[in-house]
């Protein structure tokens, strides 16, 4: 099975801050990664899919990039309301999927 | 728009059993994947189950045997029968719709959930 390492666990971010999120696979799953964001109480959203595609109606400051075991989420100046935990997702092995362990990322 | 709703979920003994329901709405219901992933209190996303619109199945190891996903297309509904629960498949599960774009697969709508207790 592919395993997913997200770095950091926990994030300490401040508003208008730039922060960067990792995800490792156990193998290389060429752009078959997805991000979410999900906040307290809530169902995950879906922000970037195939690494780098920003999924409609998702703010331009979130961007994805990599391929094959590195990834990166990035918020280019962190607003209010990104206060959250964010999952990464591989579907190399689709329908099967994988899940990283989450950040949370919280306000300083 | 796109909405799923589920439905079925509450407390039960362990070694009982559980059924889920989600219905589909504002989309071509038989013409997509759908998927159910699970979240325990506190913790992380973890896929359960899929089934494709032909009714093709796929479980992850913690479930197969126990769990079994189906749908009626003509009815725009989603299902997800437990047997033999355990305090482990305590969670909130989420009813999921696949996308793809190329040939690229991802999760584009999401639920609310319904939380599964399983306890004595």
């Amino acid at each position: 099975d592919i395993q997913l390492t997200q770095s950091p666990s926990f994030l300490s971010a401040s508003v208008g801050d730039r922060v960067t999120i990792t995800c490792r696979a156990s193998q290389g799953i060429s752009t078959y990664l997805a991000w979410y964001q999900q906040k307290p109480g809530k169902a995950p959203k879906l922000l970037i899919y195939a690494a780098s595609t920003l999924q409609s109606g998702v703010p331009s400051r979130f961007s994805g990039s990599g391929s094959g075991t590195e990834f990166t989420l990035t918020i280019s100046s962190l607003q209010p309301e990104d206060f959250a935990t964010y999952y990464c997702q591989q579907l190399n092995s689709y329908p099967r999927s994988t899940f990283g362990q989450g950040t949370r990322l919280e306000i300083k | 728009e796109v909405l799923l709703l589920e439905s079925g979920g509450g407390l039960v003994q362990p070694g009982g059993s559980l059924s889920l329901s989600c219905a589909a709405s504002g989309f071509s219901f038989s013409s997509y994947v759908m998927n159910w992933v699970r979240q325990a209190p506190g913790k992380g996303l973890e896929w359960v189950s899929a089934i494709r619109g032909s009714g093709t199945t796929y479980y992850a190891d913690s479930v197969k045997g126990r769990f079994t996903i189906s749908r009626d297309n003509s009815k725009n509904t989603l299902y997800l029968e437990m047997d033999s629960l355990t305090a482990e498949d305590t969670a909130i599960y989420y009813c999921v719709k696949d996308n793809i774009v190329g040939a690229i697969h991802h999760n584009d709508y999401w639920g609310q959930g319904t939380l599964v207790t399983v306890s004595s």
